[in-house]
């Protein structure tokens, strides 16, 4: 069954520290990419998605994302985090001729001042 | 453009009691979605929709029924209200999937 794994569940950092979130999928054909994100109390919001050409990805805020076929990655960074990223993140893939999306189950952050 | 609206965001139910979750979108949308969030638990969906007419079962559908009459409106109905349906429900829709979805503001359920 296609499923889509987030390797941290938890991450603690302090601010200006990098930050590396990862997504692995399986899935072999064709897929489409997301990370979501969820601020304390507040719905989804996209924070960048891939479905073709360069497989590296820039989202709003400062993030980014870097899509790697062989490895069934596609791993969330940011060079320097602030407190307002503390936040739950979604990694997302949508599979072939899927209706729907595939989630993972989050990976809550928090950024320490 | 409102995106997608869901009402109400806050509801205390008895066990027992029903009610209808409301999601409507104003952006043509043909893939709508409903979702429940539990803490630690992620996304789990209930039932979605490729189009007016047209529902199917998610992971959890057990305790809950849709419809879809237009294209615009996709209520969730809770029958009889269980504990276990104590949650924080997500109504969502995209136009395509390599677009991603729009999620409303979701709606805190208490069944006491």
């Amino acid at each position: 069954a296609q499923s889509v794994s987030q390797h941290n569940h938890h991450v603690i950092l302090s601010e200006a520290a990098s930050l590396e979130l990862g997504c692995n999928y399986s899935y072999g054909g064709t897929v489409n990419l997301f990370w979501y994100v969820q601020y304390p109390g507040q719905h989804l919001q996209l924070l960048l998605k891939y479905f073709s050409g360069d497989p590296l990805v820039k989202g709003i805020k400062g993030f980014e994302a870097e899509f790697i076929k062989s490895k069934f990655s596609f791993n969330l960074r940011k060079p320097s985090v602030q407190w307002s990223d503390t936040a739950e993140y979604f990694c997302a893939v949508h599979a072939g001729n899927n209706r729907k999306l595939i989630w993972g189950l989050g990976t809550s952050l928090a950024v320490n001042p | 453009n409102a995106g997608v609206t869901q009402t109400p965001k806050f509801r205390i139910l008895k066990i027992g009691q029903s009610m209808t979750l409301q999601c409507t979108q104003d952006m043509n949308h043909n893939y709508m979605y409903w979702y429940r969030q539990d803490p630690g638990m992620g996304l789990k969906l209930i039932y979605y929709s490729v189009g007016a007419g047209i529902t199917d079962k998610g992971e959890v559908p057990n305790g809950y029924n849709v419809s879809r009459s237009t294209t615009e409106d996709f209520p969730l109905r809770l029958e009889l209200a269980a504990p276990s349906q104590t949650s924080v429900y997500f109504c969502a829709s995209t136009k395509s999937h390599v677009e991603g979805y729009t999620f409303g503001s979701g709606t805190r359920l208490t069944v006491v």
